[in-house]
Order: structure tokens, then sequence, then C-alpha cells
């Protein structure tokens, strides 16, 4: 498909362990974000990467979560000892160059319960 | 700081009535960008336009159409004779220079036959 993929759809994690969320960027699309989306809310902003740089990392709400880009399209979130407050949808989208410009491309989210 | 609130928690109609659903921003850059966005019961969120700061005029595509009014600070979408597949949850958003969205809390449109 040409969209932006996630995986897994889905994850239930017990509490303290670590988990890692893929996204899978349009190709070509230099612009990537995370957004966590929890229940009822709008989507809140975790950080952003131009190709492998991450420009932003204001979003991430503790030192659990590590986002990297290594090669400027694959992209991968991790949440070390997750707790039941980072159960959530988190979203990623793309974008061709600035996401400002261009238009954001979203992902189906993968939907994380931490029990 | 940057923020979207989007008052209307949510609103119900019936096929074929207009629906407008309101958005109100804050920030202090002079350049930004307004988005809409639909998030069906799907989840996967929708993109339906993006405005600058210096553009105001209204735009309407179809069924949809959109009141941009910088003196108000707000950016209102309008659902002209909804339909059953309008029912969703609609979110309004502010970009900074980066692209980096901050979105309203969201409207639900409830569409009954």
């Amino acid at each position: 498909g040409a969209g932006v993929s996630q995986s897994p759809r889905y994850k239930v994690a017990k509490r303290g362990q670590d988990v890692a969320l893929r996204c899978d960027p349009i190709s070509g699309h230099v612009s990537l974000f995370w957004y966590q989306q929890a229940l009822g809310q709008g989507p809140e902003f975790l950080t952003y990467f131009q190709n492998e740089a991450q420009l932003d990392k204001s979003g991430l709400p503790s030192d659990r979560f590590f986002a990297e880009r290594p090669e400027g399209s694959v992209s991968t979130l991790k949440i070390q000892r997750t707790q039941q407050e980072d159960s959530a949808v988190y979203l990623c989208a793309s974008s061709l160059g600035q996401g400002n410009v261009n238009e954001q491309f979203f992902g189906p989210g993968t939907r994380l319960t931490v029990l | 700081a940057q923020k979207v609130t989007q008052a209307q928690t949510e609103i119900s109609v019936v096929e074929k009535e207009d629906v407008t659903l309101d958005c109100v921003y804050e920030t202090r850059d002079t350049t930004y960008y307004l988005f809409w966005y639909k998030q069906p019961p799907s989840g996967e969120l929708v993109f339906l336009i993006r405005r600058n700061s210096f553009d105001e005029q209204n735009e309407i595509s179809g069924r949809y159409s959109w009141n941009f009014q910088k003196s108000t600070s707000s950016f209102n979408f309008t659902i002209t004779a909804s339909q059953v597949v309008d029912s969703a949850v609609y979110f309004c958003a502010l970009s900074d220079s980066w692209g980096k969205l901050q979105f309203g809390a969201g409207t639900q449109v409830v569409v009954t036959p």
C-alpha cells in the first residue's frame, strides 16, 4: 500500500514491560511525527524527525520514551517499563516536506493497553 | 504557547441538516497553518483542509466549507446537507513552523437517518 503503516495494530503489555512500536512512512517522505492519543482526546505531539535527525522531542512524557529513525525512513517508538498511564493510541504521520506546508498523512495507529 | 479550543463536545443532527463546528485558536506566530482532520470510527485521521494565516478566503469543497476569520481567531467548518457517513470526530489543529500539530479536543458529530 502507499499509505503510512504501523505495527502492531494492537499491543497489550503488562506493567513494567518494554514495548516497541513501528512506523513505516510513505516512501520519500522527509518528515515523520509521533503523536499520542488518549481515549476521548485529541492527539498530542510526541516527537518529530526530519530524515534521520530528531529535531523536536519536547512532547515525550518521560525518559522512558525513546524514538529513533536511523536511516531516515522507518521509525520506532520505544517505551520502557510501561505504566498504565501509557495506555493510548500512538499515531505516526509523515509528510513530503515540512509538515506545515505539506499535508501530514496519518497511519492507523497502534493501540497500546498496559495492564 | 499555542492552543486550539473546540468548545462543542458533541453535535447530533438528522440527515440533511447543516452542521457547523467551531474552532478558536491562540498563537503568537504571525505565520501559521490551520487544519481540519476527520477521524471516523475506524480511527485513522483523514486530512480535510489546510489554511495558512495569510489566506483568509473562505473555501468550499463539495458539501464542506470553511470560514477563516483572523480578527476573531476562528476557523469554523460547516457540513451542508449532512449524511450518515459524516458521523465522526472532527479535529481542528494549528501547526508551528516545523509542522508540529496542536490539536483541539475534537467534536463528535452524530448524523442519524
